[in-house]
């Protein structure tokens, strides 16, 4: 699975857009990015994944750029709800006939929503 | 809302005891994941399943550690006897295979500390 390289930390102001970047450089066409996230104290939950399109559900949208060397998780009106650690994985999709494909998570990036 | 459980939540034990873990995926998910988080590793992958078969468990200790599925509904992990580098949460996980991808789905997480 392809390396991925966040920021360790970013603030965003309360009911204002969260931007999370991630670059991906080493992606293959093969791999999907995925968003997950971990509030303190709780399991990590699943955000959002695609790959190469943009995708957007009712947590939040992932601008993928042309390239695929990046991507961004976008939070369009964040909360204190939202203050957690994020993480971005590259990995490729397992298959109903075929071998699971376990997460691995990297540091992620700490947000922080302030009120 | 479908949920993945664990139980329990907590426990405290003291060295040299046994420990069992156990974990209700969601309802038709066909692959199970064990990790352990801790402050110093992060996120790791113990031992994953599909269909209720083990497909990867190098990430376990071998002497002390166990998973089983002992049906489609129950996964368990057990420690014996438990150590106190044990220490830890330890999250299960579930999660469908398509050719799509695979989504996985956290419990709320085991917090287990060896005294």
């Amino acid at each position: 699975d392809a390396k991925t390289t966040q920021p360790p930390s970013m603030d965003c102001a309360e009911g204002r857009a969260a931007n999370l970047p991630c670059n991906h450089s080493t992606i293959s066409g093969n791999e999907y990015v995925y968003w997950y996230r971990q509030i303190h104290s709780q399991g990590p939950q699943y955000i959002i994944h695609g790959l190469k399109n943009n995708e957007t559900n009712e947590m939040a949208s992932l601008i993928i750029t042309e390239d695929r060397k990046s991507s961004t998780l976008i939070l369009p009106h964040a909360t204190l709800r939202d203050t957690a650690v994020y993480y971005c994985i590259v990995r490729v999709a397992g298959t109903a006939g075929g071998s699971a494909r376990q997460l691995t998570f990297g540091s992620g990036t700490q947000l922080t929503v302030l009120p | 809302d479908a949920r993945v459980t664990q139980t329990p939540r907590h426990k405290v034990t003291e060295m040299g005891q046994e420990v069992t873990m156990r974990c209700q995926p969601i309802l038709g998910h066909n692959t199970v994941f064990w990790y352990r988080q801790t402050m110093m590793q992060g996120l790791e992958l113990l031992a994953y399943f599909r269909n209720r078969a083990p497909l990867d468990d190098s990430g376990m200790p071998k002497d002390r550690f166990s998973a089983e599925m002992p049906d489609a509904t129950l996964a368990t992990l057990k420690i014996q006897p438990s150590e106190p580098r044990d220490s830890a949460v330890y999250f299960c996980a579930s999660g469908l295979g398509t050719s799509g991808g695979e989504t996985q789905y956290f419990g709320p997480g085991t917090r287990l500390l060896v005294l």
